[in-house]
């Protein structure tokens, strides 16, 4: 079985700053990765998804994602955050090509302070 | 298409009562999930289902745990004799074939047993 690792719990960043969410998985011979959002009192919702190909992947909102091979992570970024995005954002992962389960990570709780 | 529905949101029941939860997928999905997540917590798979099949079920879904999808189309959860450590948000899913390209999750049921 997959794990998912998110280093931080917690992520305070001014408006307008850039911010980084730390994403590490074990290492497996083929992954499918994804990072998800979830806005207080709602379900998840895709941000982006990694499957194959460009190891730079761009999501909704802004946000774009890096795939690291060598270094088994899968960091989520954005170079300029609203208030809007205040949010828990979840790291997942999928070894079975028909993505039967997905892996969560803990969750990252990012805070924009005005 | 209006999204993947549960029902109820919020569910406050006594220890030892038997609870059951509704999810409406989107209707073309044929792949529904079943995730559970606890507090400071990522989301941790329960069961799936292909059309009316429960083709996998996890070590988390004692035998307390039962689901159903009639007909391929609205799944329920049902907990028997509930516990306090069934208190969780209980998150449904939905997806076409290959859902590798991402789940569509619904707003969970946030279950208390008290």
């Amino acid at each position: 079985a997959q794990s998912v690792t998110q280093l931080d719990s917690q992520v305070p960043v001014f408006e307008e700053a850039p911010v980084e969410l730390r994403c590490n998985y074990s290492s497996s011979v083929s992954v499918y990765l994804f990072w998800y959002v979830q806005y207080p009192n709602q379900g998840l919702q895709l941000l982006l998804k990694y499957l194959s190909g460009s190891t730079l992947v761009k999501g909704i909102n802004g946000f774009e994602a890096e795939f690291n091979k060598s270094q088994t992570s899968f960091h989520l970024r954005k170079p300029s955050v609203h208030i809007s995005d205040t949010a828990e954002y979840f790291c997942a992962v999928s070894d079975d090509l028909t993505g039967n389960q997905f892996y969560f990570g803990t969750g990252t709780s990012l805070t924009v302070i005005p | 298409d209006t999204g993947v529905s549960q029902n109820p949101r919020h569910k406050i029941t006594k220890r030892g009562q038997n609870v059951t939860f509704r999810c409406d997928p989107i209707s073309e999905h044929n792949r529904l999930y079943w995730y559970r997540q606890t507090l400071g917590q990522g989301p941790e798979f329960l069961t799936y289902f292909q059309n009316e099949a429960q083709l996998e079920k996890s070590r988390l879904l004692s035998d307390r745990f039962s689901a159903e999808r009639p007909k391929g189309s609205f799944s329920t959860l049902e907990i028997q004799r509930t516990e306090q450590g069934d208190s969780a948000m209980y998150l449904c899913a939905s997806s076409w074939a290959d859902s590798l390209y991402g789940y569509t999750f619904g707003s969970g049921t946030r279950l208390t047993v008290v």
